[in-house]
């Protein structure tokens, strides 16, 4: 079946713009994560949905990033004023649920703030 | 909040040898350990994983162990090829519905 999608692939924005990026999970699966992955380190964890709501958004670097799950499927993850220090891929993930709990990566949206 | 070392951060092995890449983990709650496999311009992969009341897990060419009293584990790759080359990430968990702390990464290149 399909994997999870990311939109755009690509995005180039200059300081201080604002910019959506979306996810789409497997469907089916409950939980959805972000994370952030800068050049040449792992990903760091941003947030995490079970269905709605953000269960754990510890990760999460400041209250410029907000990310929502109106309906429990597609994520939003917003980046208001963007910096360029902001510059990285951001991924998504998705699982089934606890057990197993695999998270399963999308192809990530290479963000790019000049 | 739990941290995760990986060695050696790049590895470069014949056609047909062995590879082997090591982390270690700081929160002796970890009880999922998965291995992340990521191309250049993709997402990680899950290639293998374990859970803390195993000790050792292999599928075919791969194979991972784990030893929780010394807070270490390792990924095993034999018969290396170069599609094998890539990114290979170590990572932990609480496991369930918690998020995966990765290790910094290795950069395996198979040699033909």
């Amino acid at each position: 079946g399909a994997g999870v999608s990311q939109t755009p692939s690509n995005k180039v924005t200059e300081k201080g713009k604002y910019v959506e990026l979306r996810c789409d999970p497997i469907s089916g699966h409950t939980a959805l994560y972000w994370y952030r992955q800068s050049l040449g380190q792992g990903p760091e964890f941003l947030i995490y949905f079970q269905g709605t709501g953000a269960a754990d958004d510890s990760g999460l670097p400041n209250d410029r990033f907000f990310a929502v799950r109106p309906e429990g499927s597609v994520s939003t993850l917003k980046i208001q004023r963007t910096e360029r220090g902001d510059s990285a891929v951001y991924l998504c993930a998705s699982s089934l649920g606890a057990s197993p709990e695999t998270q399963y990566f999308g192809p990530g949206t290479r963000l790019l703030v000049l | 909040g739990e941290n995760v070392e990986q060695h050696p951060s790049t590895l470069s092995v014949q056609e047909g040898d062995s590879a082997v890449i090591k982390c270690t983990y700081s929160d002796s709650a970890s009880n999922y350990f998965p291995w992340y496999k990521q191309e250049l311009g993709k997402g990680p992969q899950l290639i293998i994983d374990i859970r803390s009341n195993v000790g050792e897990k292999k599928d075919q060419r791969i194979a991972v162990t784990l030893n929780k009293t010394a807070k270490h584990f390792s990924l095993h790759i034999t018969e290396t090829q170069p599609e094998d080359s890539a990114v290979y990430f170590c990572a932990v968990s609480l496991g369930g519905y918690q998020k995966v702390t990765f290790g910094t990464g290795t950069k395996l290149q198979v040699i033909p």
